[in-house]
């Protein structure tokens, strides 16, 4: 299995709180993605990074930041945790080399109350 | 990014072949055709990708016809154990597309025993 790890697993927080969820890797892998995945749905992409300090925006990136440091770690903030962010959040990272798989970490189950 | 249409759900009988279909009409020429699958809301788990050609691993073969315009996804001898949700997705060679995933809604495959 790839080395990547979610941190939490399972969280509850407030309405109105500030959230930060942690995807580490030990596979040197250039790209990291941040998904989220609601009832009935499949994956959608929060944000991405493509390097250090390089991201940017996915399809459902309202309420959301991110930040990557250093290659291993790429965070996940919700500034301001609202109901709606109820969710499972899946990291994915993927080597720089084109055709190649990503991998998935096991997800954060997230419940804003 | 070019679209894919899959069937909501199929069954398939424990032992026997299954196979999953996706269309894919508006297939760009350097997008490679991806299939991932998710058990039990943990990550998703690859399985197998091509570009043009037929592929086959330990897991899975992939068959794309001619055109390119669909494919067809075969576990040769499928067991309760795969039982998921399976998704077919486009993902473009290019630089500017970072490896990013769109996931649809997927095809939620029965096995029975």
């Amino acid at each position: 299995d790839a080395g990547i790890t979610q941190s939490p697993r399972h969280k509850v927080t407030e309405t109105g709180t500030p959230v930060t969820l942690r995807c580490h890797q030990t596979e040197n892998h250039r790209y990291m993605y941040w998904y989220r995945q609601d009832p009935g749905h499949g994956l959608r992409l929060i944000h991405y990074s493509y390097g250090v300090k390089d991201t940017d925006k996915g399809e459902v990136s309202d309420g959301y930041s991110v930040s990557r440091s250093k290659t291993e770690d790429f965070l996940l903030t919700l500034e301001s945790a609202t109901s709606s962010q109820t969710s499972v959040y899946f990291c994915a990272i993927r080597d720089q080399t084109m055709n190649t798989e990503a991998f998935f970490g096991q997800g954060t189950r997230l419940t804003v109350v | 990014d070019a679209k894919t249409t899959q069937p909501p759900s199929m069954d398939c009988a424990e032992g026997r072949a299954a196979n999953l279909p996706c269309n894919h009409s508006t297939i760009s020429g350097n997008e490679y055709v991806y299939w991932y699958r998710q058990i039990h809301s943990q990550g998703p788990q690859y399985i197998i990708h091509g570009l043009k050609n037929n592929e086959t691993n330990e897991m899975a073969s992939l068959i794309i016809t001619e055109d390119r315009k669909s494919s067809t996804l075969i576990l040769p001898h499928a067991t309760l154990r795969d039982t998921a949700v399976y998704y077919c997705i486009l993902m473009g060679a290019g630089g500017t597309s970072y490896g990013k995933l769109t996931f649809g809604q997927g095809t939620i495959l029965t096995v029975h025993p």
